[in-house]
């Protein structure tokens, strides 16, 4: 069975700041782990995905995640943030590109001025 | 964009009522699947089509059925629906099954409402 735990519901983070967003998964399979984003009143887009390449994924807008198989953990980073990073992010977990995909419960990031 | 389209938007229902969702993909996209988001809450897997036979089901019951079609659209119908059937609907599609290349599209939604 695969899960995914994403740590901290709500994430506020200072214009600029570091943005790091928390994801251990758990999956008996070798997992493709993905990052999604969902702004308010819409469906979700595709940050990145993880399909056993290279460790360190780089995504849009300027997010990658490490993928880290001794800590089981796919965390998203982005060096500076900007308002318009103000969103729901979702980490997920399946077994194969196309599969059906785990989510995680969300975290909220919120930017202040 | 992701050239996924879903209709209605927003659609509210009462208890008992049944209710059809729609989903049309992209060109050429075989599978299609269909995902339950509650408020506050992550996606939650129903089931997924590909060539128009079911191909995998979450924990959902069988009032929730599906059909995809020749021409890349596809449907979530419910019945007896349930105020906990309240949630944002999401149809995801992608070109197959197998291959790191694959990305699922997600559409914007269908949020259902049963009062």
């Amino acid at each position: 069975a695969q899960s995914v735990t994403q740590l901290g519901s709500h994430v506020s983070v200072s214009e600029g700041a570091l943005v790091l967003l928390r994801c251990n998964y758990s999956s008996s399979v070798p997992p493709y782990l993905f990052w999604y984003v969902q702004y308010p009143n819409q469906g979700l887009q595709l940050l990145l995905k993880y399909t056993s390449a290279a460790t360190l994924v780089k995504g849009i807008n300027g997010f990658e995640a490490e993928f880290k198989k001794s800590e089981t953990s796919f965390h998203l980073t982005k060096p500076s943030a900007h308002m318009s990073d103000a969103a729901e992010y979702f980490c997920a977990v399946s077994d194969s590109s196309a599969s059906k995909i785990i989510f995680g419960s969300g975290t909220r990031l919120s930017i202040r001025p | 964009e992701t050239g996924v389209t879903q209709s209605p938007t927003h659609l509210i229902k009462t208890r008992g009522q049944q209710v059809t969702l729609r989903c049309s993909s992209q060109s050429g996209h075989n599978t299609v699947s269909w995902y339950q988001q509650a408020l506050g809450q992550g996606p939650q897997f129903i089931f997924q089509y590909y060539r128009e036979e079911e191909n995998g089901r979450g924990n959902f019951p069988p009032r929730f059925s599906g059909l995809q079609f020749p021409n890349y659209s596809s449907e979530l119908n419910v019945n007896a629906l349930e105020l906990d059937d309240s949630a944002l609907y999401l149809c995801a599609s992608s070109l197959g099954l197998a291959g790191d290349q694959e990305t699922q599209y997600f559409g914007p939604g269908t949020r259902l409402l049963v009062l």
